[in-house]
């Protein structure tokens, strides 16, 4: 088993529509929850990330965690055509390093 | 203020032959990553860095050599490239501190055949 479970996609949506993007883990020590954007042909970027469970709402973008179950979440509220980008989970143990885990990312496109 | 630079932009090796791939960074940050992105398998840990003069082992470093001789730049080498090597390479930078987010190059595009 993958410790980071992500559908690839391809998702696509019509703009405005309301977007969730998933991902499941096995390891129960992780304690942050990062997520990546990348655009095509451009290094990820950190969008946001959580810590331990819960959410956290930046402008558009919710981020979801259930230790629970092992589930993270992203909503987009109100897609955008420059949303089109792949979403990378990256869940973390915490700690200066920085060893990420990734998911393989799931590919979104916003159709105007 | 660039971030994190990588060197080329793209590459095409033959089998057998060598190369090393530049990464340099101006954020003054002390960690340093390369990571291979391939489809379906997501991005990867070659090796880290957590300070000049050191490095260290990630989840595949098989076939590749890192150095950092200076605090800003971390090289990747390929001794002997091989087909299964052809990937797409990012070079990462972090502070160090306990949630940091790694600042990504935009990557070196390699094909071996």
């Amino acid at each position: 088993q993958k410790e980071v479970e992500q559908d690839p996609g391809p998702l696509s949506v019509p703009e405005g529509a309301i977007v969730s993007l998933n991902c499941t883990y096995s390891n129960s020590a992780f304690q942050y929850f990062m997520w990546y954007r990348q655009y095509s042909r451009k290094g990820p970027e950190l969008l946001m990330y959580t810590y331990s469970s819960g959410n956290k709402e930046d402008g558009r973008f919710t981020a979801q965690v259930d230790k629970s179950s092992k589930y993270i979440s992203l909503f987009i509220r109100d897609s955008q055509p420059s949303d089109s980008a792949t979403y990378l989970c990256a869940p973390d143990y915490g700690g200066a390093t920085n060893k990420l885990i990734f998911g393989t990312g799931t590919l979104l496109a916003v159709q105007p | 203020n660039a971030g994190v630079t990588q060197t080329p932009k793209f590459r095409v090796l033959k089998t057998g032959q060598s190369m090393t791939l530049l990464c340099a960074q101006d954020m003054n940050h002390e960690y340093m990553y390369w990571y291979r992105q391939d489809p379906g398998m997501g991005l990867r840990l070659i090796h880290y860095s957590v300070g000049e003069g050191t490095t260290a082992k990630g989840e595949v470093p098989d076939g590749y050599n890192v150095s950092r001789l200076k605090k800003q730049n971390f090289l990747l080498g390929l001794e002997s490239a091989a087909p299964s090597q052809t990937s797409v390479y990012f070079c990462a930078s972090s502070s160090g501190a306990a949630v940091s987010a790694l600042h990504f190059g935009n990557g070196t595009r390699l094909t071996v055949t």
